[in-house]
């Protein structure tokens, strides 16, 4: 099957500072990718859509000067959470589906990113 | 708009016994169908997929699950359990066609007991 990874794995930062993950489609083009923020024990909760070459469409309720989203190549997203605090502490995770023939709406998803903010 | 229930944020049984997650779905055109499994610390993958043609589908692992649209559902099975199929299941669904947004149910926790 298709492979994302996702970079950091762990990251622990001082507040205030700017954390950014990447998310790469390895074997694979993906225009669109998808983060997702998981609090503990509970589901995914979409964050943004990220569209390669424009905007990243943003989910009601998410500041997007916070968590700036680049899709820069049809094989990588990168999610800045900027200024970040205690409270963006979560675990992120990105995923991506196919653009080509291939594409059967199924969602690739990244290892995810622990993201602990002192 | 979608929606997906999932019956039961945590299930409990004995290892060899019969797993049953429970997913409900509710979608206003035919729906892309999906279990994902997430061990701790990882991200999802897939167990197994609905689209379209055959409603019983197999999966990895020994699981499957059956499309019953007159029940909008879509329940995971496994006959046996086995220690290693302790962890998180999401059910999801989408709207056909591939390029829609995915929703997730809350998860279930499968804990399987010795």
């Amino acid at each position: 099957g298709a492979v994302v990874s996702q970079h950091p794995s762990w990251v622990i930062c001082k507040s205030g500072t700017s954390v950014k993950i990447e998310c790469r489609s390895l074997d694979f083009q993906a225009t669109t990718m998808f983060w997702y923020r998981q609090f503990p024990k509970q589901s995914l909760m979409l964050m943004a859509t990220s569209n390669e070459g424009s905007k990243a469409t943003y989910e009601q309720g998410v500041e997007k000067d916070k968590f700036l989203i680049n899709h820069a190549s049809l094989t990588l997203s990168t999610l800045t959470v900027t200024s970040a605090h205690p409270e963006d502490s979560s675990f992120y995770i990105c995923s991506a589906r196919r653009t080509d023939r291939a594409n059967t709406g199924e969602l690739f998803f990244g290892e995810g990113s622990r993201l602990t903010v002192l | 708009a979608q929606s997906v229930t999932q019956l039961g944020s945590h299930v409990s049984v004995s290892e060899g016994a019969l797993v049953l997650l429970r997913c409900n779905y509710s979608s206003s055109v035919p729906p892309y169908l999906f279990w994902y499994v997430q061990y701790p610390n990882q991200g999802l993958q897939l167990l197994l997929k609905y689209t379209t043609g055959a409603t019983l589908v197999k999966g990895i692992n020994g699981f499957e699950a059956e499309f019953k649209k007159s029940e909008t559902s879509f329940h995971l099975t496994k006959p046996s359990a086995h220690m290693s199929d302790a962890a998180e299941y999401f059910c999801a669904v989408s709207e056909s066609g591939g390029y829609q947004k995915v929703t997730f149910g809350i998860g279930t926790k499968l804990q399987v007991i010795p």
